[in-house]
């Protein structure tokens, strides 16, 4: 049964960088895309943008474009999200999840990592 | 984009109720429709996808219906675990977008 292990919580000055991982375990990475949602205190989900290893080009939220940068390496079967120019709207938990099969749906997710951006 | 409207926000019911949620898209999505359901502090889980497939795994008083861009999640007799906050999501084209959620309460 495929496993998706995020990288564990962040805190951020505003104006910094950081960079999420998410590490595939149990299945195929390749063909299936690995979507990011972001979830602030307390409000509903956001999609921040996905990837399909394979092909390698990424899709990014227009509201985050310039911002947000997805990549991953098939080698550790490993996906990546880096948000720079933080300010203290992206505290959030980050998910990574998987979605290709039936219907295009966020299959599985993975346990979710904590970004706090302060000050 | 594509927005998607939930109603309601948030609804109160019983064990053993039946509970419809509805879900507006601003445009045809065809059936490019998932449900998810989400209790404090976890990750999201996929309950119905192609707006009408039960998930592996899921209970059958899950249930959704509809196409284009009018979609219900109905919850046919309510359970202690189901209590949680349920989204909508559209998978048609980018970017994705979620319903703002309904929180269903006891």
């Amino acid at each position: 049964q495929v496993q998706l292990v995020q990288s564990g919580a962040e805190v951020k000055k505003p104006g910094s960088s950081v960079k999420v991982s998410c590490k595939a375990s149990g299945g195929t990475f390749t063909t299936y895309a690995i979507s990011w949602v972001r979830q602030a205190p307390g409000q509903g989900l956001e999609w921040m943008g996905s990837i399909i290893p394979m092909f390698g080009t990424p899709n990014y939220a227009p509201k985050l474009q310039g911002r947000v940068t997805i990549t991953a390496d098939e080698s550790t079967s490993t996906g990546y999200m880096e948000l720079s120019s933080l300010r203290s709207e992206d505290t959030a938990l980050y998910y990574c999840a998987r979605q290709g099969g039936p219907g295009n749906a966020f299959e599985i997710w993975g346990e979710g990592t904590r970004v706090t951006v302060s000050s | 984009d594509i927005q998607m409207t939930q109603s309601p926000s948030s609804v109160s019911a019983s064990i053993g109720d039946r509970v419809t949620i509805t879900c507006r898209a601003s445009q045809g999505i065809s059936s490019w429709l998932a449900w998810y359901q989400q209790k404090p502090g976890k990750a999201p889980n996929l309950l119905i996808h192609s707006a009408s497939s039960l998930q592996s795994g899921v209970p059958s008083r899950f249930s959704g219906s509809g196409s284009g861009t009018d979609f219900t999640l109905t919850i046919s007799s309510l359970q202690p675990e189901d209590f949680a906050t349920y989204y909508c999501q559209q998978a048609s084209s980018f970017p994705y977008t979620f319903g703002q959620g309904t929180r269903l309460e006891i």
